[in-house]
């Protein structure tokens, strides 16, 4: 399996301001995911990015308001852009597995706005 | 669309009884099914998968979980609880008709094992 790391692991923003959220993997994957989670709530997939393309956002989900990175295959950033409080989530990264169906989950960074 | 529902919130088991976590999930083609687990302050964690073949599947820590088609279920199985099982488990399924990679993930049961 692979080894996720998050950067940070939270924080605490202001109002309007921008995090940028990190994600490194230890081996080589294809596909990376960004999900959103409230505490103790289901995970939501905010978009899928893939390594030399734009990332593919699901429906409620802007790259304006969350701009994804993807340099090369094991790393990539999450922006989350002009904070209001309703940003304040558990934001996670994952990654596809070698098998192709099962994925892999970062320790999660906890973001609160206020 | 795809979707899947856990229809408990919360389940209670004493310890060295069998715990049962239901889900059920539905798809416009196949699915592939999975189950994650979710201890406090951590990651999620991949317990068990159904992709094709045997209807029962094995994972990790002891679980299983049962495909059943008819029913469109997937729920989760343990024969003896123990405490440290106590956690969030999410349910979640994938359409292979879509061909996508896109996993829907289920609200989400919380398993509380009491000693």
């Amino acid at each position: 399996s692979a080894v996720i790391s998050q950067k940070p692991s939270r924080d605490i923003c202001q109002r309007g301001t921008s995090l940028t959220i990190q994600c490194q993997v230890d081996s080589q994957v294809t596909m990376m995911f960004w999900y959103r989670q409230q505490p103790g709530q289901s995970l939501t997939l905010i978009a899928t990015a893939n390594q030399g393309s734009e990332a593919t956002y699901e429906s409620g989900f802007v790259i304006d308001k969350f701009p994804i990175s993807r340099p090369n295959l094991t790393f990539s950033t999450l922006t989350v852009s002009n904070m209001s409080p309703e940003d304040s989530s558990i934001y996670l990264c994952s990654v596809g597995s070698s098998t192709g169906y099962e994925q892999y989950f970062g320790p999660g960074t906890r973001l609160t706005v206020t | 669309a795809q979707s899947v529902a856990q229809p408990e919130d919360q389940v209670n088991v004493a310890e060295g009884n069998p715990l049962t976590v239901k889900c059920t999930y539905s798809v416009s083609g196949n699915p592939y099914l999975f189950w994650y687990v979710q201890y406090p302050n951590r990651g999620l964690q991949f317990l068990l998968k159904y992709i094709t073949g045997d209807n029962l599947v094995k994972g990790s820590y002891g679980f299983e979980a049962e495909f059943n088609k008819s029913q469109t279920s997937f729920h989760l199985k343990k024969p003896s609880a123990l405490v440290s099982d106590s956690a969030l488990y999410f349910c979640a399924v994938r359409d292979v008709g879509t061909g996508g990679f896109k996993t829907i993930f289920g609200a989400g049961t919380r398993l509380f094992v009491k000693a």
